[in-house]
């Protein structure tokens, strides 16, 4: 595709459910990136991928957030036993580039927990 | 720690003006430095860059001042339209790393 795509655009979960975003970087992406946007803040980094390996994972909040990206390309943000805070807009980007480099940003899911 | 900050969270511009946003960063370490743009329900949009190596970089209507004495970084939009209005973000990407870490932004509004 020509951009960065995440799925689904809109997420209501229930207090206590399991939900599993989804991310399609820009195809030969080798860098993939997540981070949180809570309203009127800006990007919070999460975690970074340079292929399959993930090579960052200190921005995750606690070990109910779990990030993969098994083949190198498309990713998943899984958050487990979702609480009212997880609830704010998690952006994926990418880039062709290791570091030091513009990053691409899909429009992001945007998760409410009720 | 890292971080990279605003000094005004909105700025209002008439049409035509120009429009400058500043931002203060901290880890003199970092030698990366981006603008982004971000639209309601969008992601961040890329609009400029600049490395450590440089004071200024130009792009379409768009300028980029870093100050690293200071660790000040600026936007200058030329002739702002309407369809400038967003929040901009600074970013910074410390050296030999690929962390990018942002500020909190300033929604710039352009009055018609």
């Amino acid at each position: 595709g020509a951009g960065v795509s995440q799925s689904p655009r809109y997420k209501v979960a229930k207090r206590g459910q399991d939900v599993a975003l989804r991310c399609d970087p820009i195809s030969g992406h080798v860098s993939l990136f997540w981070y949180q946007q809570a309203l009127g803040q800006g990007p919070e980094f999460l975690t970074y991928f340079q292929n399959e390996a993930q090579l960052d994972k200190s921005g995750l909040p606690s070990d109910r957030f779990f990030a993969e990206r098994p083949e190198g390309s498309v990713s998943t943000l899984k958050i487990q036993r979702t609480q009212q805070e997880d609830s704010a807009v998690y952006l994926c980007a990418s880039s062709p580039a290791g570091g030091s480099a513009p990053l691409f940003f899909g429009s992001g899911t945007q998760l409410s927990v009720l | 720690g890292e971080s990279v900050g605003l000094h005004l969270p909105t700025l209002s511009v008439q049409e035509g003006d120009n429009s400058i946003i500043n931002c203060a960063y901290s880890n003199s370490a970092s030698d990366y430095f981006i603008w982004y743009k971000q639209e309601s329900g969008k992601g961040p949009q890329f609009i400029i860059d600049i490395r450590s190596n440089m004071d200024k970089r130009q792009g379409q209507r768009v300028t980029v001042l870093l100050n690293k004495t200071v660790k000040h970084l600026s936007l200058q939009i030329a002739a702002t339209q309407p369809g400038d209005s967003a929040v901009y973000f600074c970013a910074d990407s410390p050296q030999g790393g690929f962390k990018t870490i942002f500020g909190a932004g300033t929604r710039l509004f352009v009055k018609a």
